[in-house]
C-alpha cells in the first residue's frame, strides 16, 4: 500500500462543477504540498500545508492532521483547470513522499 | 526574476555517454530539489541541498547519479554512464527556507532521452 494514497486517479467534469481531490496519508507529516502539472508538464506549486485551510482564488485546500487527510477543492471549475494534481507530504523522517497524482479534465 | 532556469531542455544521448543536466535556482532561495518523472514511478525526489549542502540524497538511484552545487546560483545532475532506464523528465525546484516551510519553484524540466 503507498504511503500516500490520492482520489480518484481520474476526473472528469463539466465546466462550472465543484471539485475535490482528495490525499490520505499513513505516515506522521510536517507538511503537505499540492503541486500542479499542465499538459505540457511544467510544475507548479498551489499550496504547502501543515494545518486548516488555504486559499488562492478558485482553489481551496484544507488538511486534517488527525485524520491524516487533505482535499484540493477547485469552484466554478474551467477547462483551464484540466492538469495533473500531485499531493506530497514530508515524513517525519524528512522523506518526501509523492501521491500517483489525479488526472483533472474540465469538458467546455 | 526568471524563476529556476534548467538547461538543456531536452537531451538525447546513446547508452554509456555523460549526461549533466544544469539548474539555476531562484536568487535568495536556499533551499534546491532534484526530482525525476516517469511514467512508471510518477514524480520522485532525488537529493535535496540546504545552503549548498546535500541534506538528503536517499533517492539518488545509483552511484551513477551525482549531484553538486558549488555556489548558490548553480546546481548540477550528473548521470555517468547513462542507461535507457534513465529516461525521464528531471525537474529542479528551489524554495526559500527547506521545503515545508513554503511552496517551491519549479523549472521547466529537462526531457532526457537514453537511446
Amino acid at each position: 500500500k503507498n504511503e500516500v494514497e490520492q482520489s480518484p486517479q481520474n476526473l472528469t467534469a463539466q465546466e462550472g462543477e465543484f471539485i475535490t481531490i482528495n490525499c490520505s496519508y499513513s505516515v506522521g507529516i510536517s507538511a503537505l504540498h499540492w503541486l500542479q502539472q499542465h499538459p505540457g508538464g511544467g510544475i507548479v506549486s498551489l499550496f504547502m500545508l501543515s494545518s486548516g485551510k488555504k486559499k488562492h482564488g478558485r482553489l481551496i485546500a484544507t488538511i486534517n492532521i488527525q485524520e491524516k487527510h487533505s482535499s484540493l477543492h477547485i469552484t466554478a471549475s474551467h477547462p483551464r483547470d484540466s492538469a495533473v494534481y500531485i499531493c506530497a507530504v514530508r515524513g517525519g523522517d524528512d522523506k518526501i513522499i509523492f501521491g500517483k497524482g489525479t488526472r483533472l479534465h474540465i469538458l467546455p | 526574476d526568471a524563476g529556476v532556469i534548467q538547461s538543456p531542455r531536452h537531451e538525447v544521448t546513446e547508452m554509456g555517454q555523460e549526461v549533466t543536466l544544469r539548474c539555476k535556482p531562484i536568487s535568495g532561495h536556499n533551499s534546491l530539489f532534484w526530482y525525476r518523472q516517469t511514467m512508471m514511478r510518477g514524480l520522485e525526489l532525488l537529493i535535496y541541498f540546504n545552503n549548498n549542502v546535500p541534506i538528503d540524497d536517499s533517492g539518488m538511484p545509483e552511484d551513477r547519479f551525482s549531484a553538486k552545487m558549488p555556489n548558490a546560483s548553480f546546481s548540477t545532475l550528473k548521470i555517468q554512464p547513462s542507461e535507457p532506464r534513465d529516461s525521464a523528465v528531471y525537474f529542479c525546484a528551489s524554495s526559500p527556507p527547506i521545503w515545508g516551510g513554503t511552496e517551491a519553484f519549479f523549472g521547466q524540466g529537462t526531457r532526457l532521452t537514453v537511446v
